[in-house]
């Protein structure tokens, strides 16, 4: 069965100090994956999505297809990217169905 | 700019009791999803819309809960009766048949 795994409820970060967000998979076929976030008071939002290999918000995120990772990343926190981050997985069976990790509170502290 | 629409925003019931949520989805798009979201949780798929037609309802528990789009517009999801571990955050998204979903602020359900 396909699972994400995000193994951090919690991470706590300063100012312009770099962040990353972890995210763990397992899938037995070619995963499409993506990263969701949602700001306090606000709806959950997609952030970007491995097959686009933009950089949104100044996040990248690489498809580590040997590790089964998507680790989400940022050079330098900022106070507004503080929110819920959810690493989430296209399946099963593709059709554009998400499975979501447990995600990850992102507190960048000043 | 055009949202998701869900209502409503908090219900509280009573175990045993029935309870209906409602979403409307952004015009045009033709899938439409809910979700459950306990606490401390990802959202987990419940139903999964084609237009009108039920695509995915794997992980509904048929038992007590069901969802209609009729017209393959907006939607509604019913539980009947609610239990306890109900209690949990129900979200509706849509898509316009691409990968991006555009998700509703949620129905907070509390069954006491």
């Amino acid at each position: 069965a396909q699972r994400v795994t995000q193994p951090e409820k919690l991470l706590s970060v300063f100012k312009g100090a770099p962040v990353e967000l972890k995210c763990n998979y397992s899938y037995s076929g070619s995963p499409e994956l993506f990263w969701y976030v949602q700001y306090s008071r606000q709806r959950l939002q997609l952030l970007l999505r491995h097959i686009s290999r933009e950089s949104i918000k100044g996040f990248t995120a690489d498809l580590n297809k040997g590790e089964t990772s998507f680790h989400l990343k940022k050079p330098f926190a900022q106070e507004e990217d503080s929110a819920m981050y959810y690493c989430a997985l296209n399946g099963p069976g593709g059709g554009n169905k998400l499975t979501f990790g447990t995600g990850t509170q992102l507190k960048v502290e000043l | 700019e055009a949202e998701v629409a869900q209502s409503p925003r908090y219900k509280i019931t009573e175990k045993s009791q029935a309870v209906a949520f409602w979403c409307d989805p952004i015009s045009g798009h033709a899938t439409l999803y809910w979700y459950r979201q306990i606490l401390g949780q990802g959202p987990e798929l419940l139903v999964q819309f084609q237009d009108e037609s039920v695509v995915d309802d794997s992980q509904l528990p048929k038992d007590r809960f069901s969802a209609e789009r009729l017209k393959g517009v907006d939607s509604t999801l019913k539980i009947q009766p609610a239990e306890l571990g109900d209690s949990a955050m129900y979200l509706c998204a849509s898509s316009p048949s691409g990968y991006e979903q555009f998700f509703g602020p949620g129905t907070r359900l509390t069954v006491l």
